[in-house]
């Protein structure tokens, strides 16, 4: 059974830090990875979408990579701003229509 | 485009009362899926379908029904809750094998 991990559970750190998320899955044979942003009490929003046969995707201030052999991701946010507040959820999937398997989430605070 | 749409936002049954929760995508999505997600437990599918009129089950199904007579519909039903299904429910749809999950704004539902 797939198992994904994230680390660290919570995290603050000071407005303009650059920061890193990790994440680890046990079986390798994705079919990709996806990195979510949920605020308190309101759904999930898709950050980056890293297909399995990728080494990372970026989007703005936002960059993921994936190192699907050693089952490991990052997410990298550069200068980081109070509105980056929020849990970062990593979700893998095995390719079929079974969905996601899920982390328990980093939640990160950014102080002003 | 509304994306994912799911209703209602909040709900309180008592316990034995039966509900649906309704899912809709207007992205002509063939994959939908069905997540509970609970402090300290995380996402964690309910139900899937690959299709119209296929439909499987996820990791915690006991509970709960679905039925899949369109491609855009995807309703959740409870036949008679328990406290224990007290948590938020959201519904994701997906393109295809390979395709990110677009996330609906949720359900936060609550039984006494």
């Amino acid at each position: 059974k797939q198992e994904v991990t994230q680390i660290p559970a919570a995290l603050s750190v000071p407005e303009g830090e650059n920061l890193v998320l990790n994440c680890s899955f046990t079986d390798s044979a994705i079919y990709n990875l996806q990195w979510f942003r949920q605020d308190p009490g309101k759904g999930l929003t898709s950050l980056l979408l890293i297909q399995s046969s990728q080494r990372e995707q970026t989007s703005g201030r936002l960059n993921a990579s994936l190192d699907k052999s050693s089952g490991r991701s990052t997410l990298y946010i550069a200068a980081s701003q109070p509105g980056d507040s929020a849990t970062y959820l990593c979700a893998v999937s095995g390719g079929g229509a079974d969905g996601l398997t899920f982390g328990k989430g980093t939640h990160l605070i950014i102080q002003p | 485009n509304a994306g994912v749409t799911q209703t209602p936002k909040f709900q309180v049954l008592k316990t034995g009362q039966s509900m649906t929760l309704q899912c809709a995508q207007d992205m002509n999505h063939e994959y939908m899926s069905w997540y509970r997600q609970d402090p300290g437990m995380g996402l964690r599918l309910i139900h899937y379908s690959v299709g119209a009129g296929i439909t499987d089950q996820g990791e915690v199904p006991n509970g709960y029904n679905v039925s899949r007579s369109t491609t855009e519909d995807f309703p959740l039903r409870l036949l008679s809750a328990a406290p224990s299904q007290t948590s938020v429910y959201f519904c994701a749809s997906s393109y295809q094998t390979g395709g990110g999950y677009t996330f609906g704004s949720g359900t936060r539902l609550t039984v006494v």
